[in-house]
């Protein structure tokens, strides 16, 4: 079976700091990879998407980067983090039909 | 231009019947997602239609029409642990992007 890990979990830094969330997927080969963002209260935001290695595409202009340095890992950075960018960031799969996608659990950003 | 509606919150009494509704706008449509998230969790994959028409699934159905832009999550037999948030994703056509609604959350009271 197919199973999403995500971390950390939860992670507080200062304004300015880099970051680095990873995501990898295991059971599955040649997966469609996303990363989302989900703000306070807020709904999903689609930050990232990723159809093969080295494909990634933007949805959303700003500070965060992602890359996709192996068919099952996904990765989302930052230079330097903004106060914005605090929220709970979430890694999915789905497979090369794109149907239902599968979350991971999650990493809860605090920027202070 | 996209654009997804849904009811902010409901509540609902333990044991009852709950319908949540949820209107959309998209340039493409090949079906919509339901699914469920308990606060501080990733969200569940609940349901996808993509024909008009109801589809039941044990206590929860979803219903599609298409030509209205307008699905419904049925919740039959409420039980505490039904508590979360719904969301409604349109699948735009061809662009392996769904647009996730902001969710309806629901309070089951005992």
């Amino acid at each position: 079976s197919q199973t999403i890990h995500q971390w950390p979990a939860t992670l507080v830094q200062p304004v300015g700091s880099p970051l680095s969330l990873e995501c990898t997927v295991e059971g599955t080969s040649n997966p469609n990879l996303y990363w989302y963002r989900q703000a306070a209260g807020r709904g999903l935001q689609l930050l990232f998407y990723s159809v093969g290695i080295g494909q990634i595409s933007s949805e959303v202009p700003q500070n965060l980067s992602a890359s996709r340095p192996q068919d099952r890992q996904f990765i989302l950075s930052s230079k330097k983090l903004l106060l914005s960018d605090s929220g709970f960031y979430l890694c999915a799969w789905s497979g090369a039909r794109a149907v239902e996608q599968y979350f991971g659990p999650g990493t809860r950003l605090t920027v202070t | 231009g996209q654009n997804i509606d849904q009811p902010t919150e409901m509540t609902a009494t333990e044991g009852a019947i709950v319908q949540i509704n949820c209107t959309y706008q998209t340039s493409g449509f090949n079906g919509l997602f339901w699914y469920q998230q308990h606060a501080g969790e990733a969200p569940t994959f609940l349901s996808y239609n993509v024909l008009d028409g109801l589809e039941e699934k044990g206590r929860f159905s979803s219903f599609l029409s298409r030509s209205k832009g307008y699905s419904y999550l049925l919740l039959k037999e409420l039980q505490m642990k039904d508590s979360a948030s719904y969301l409604c994703a349109p699948d735009a056509s061809g662009t392996y992007k769904y647009i996730f609604g902001t969710g309806t959350r629901l309070k089951v009271l005992a």
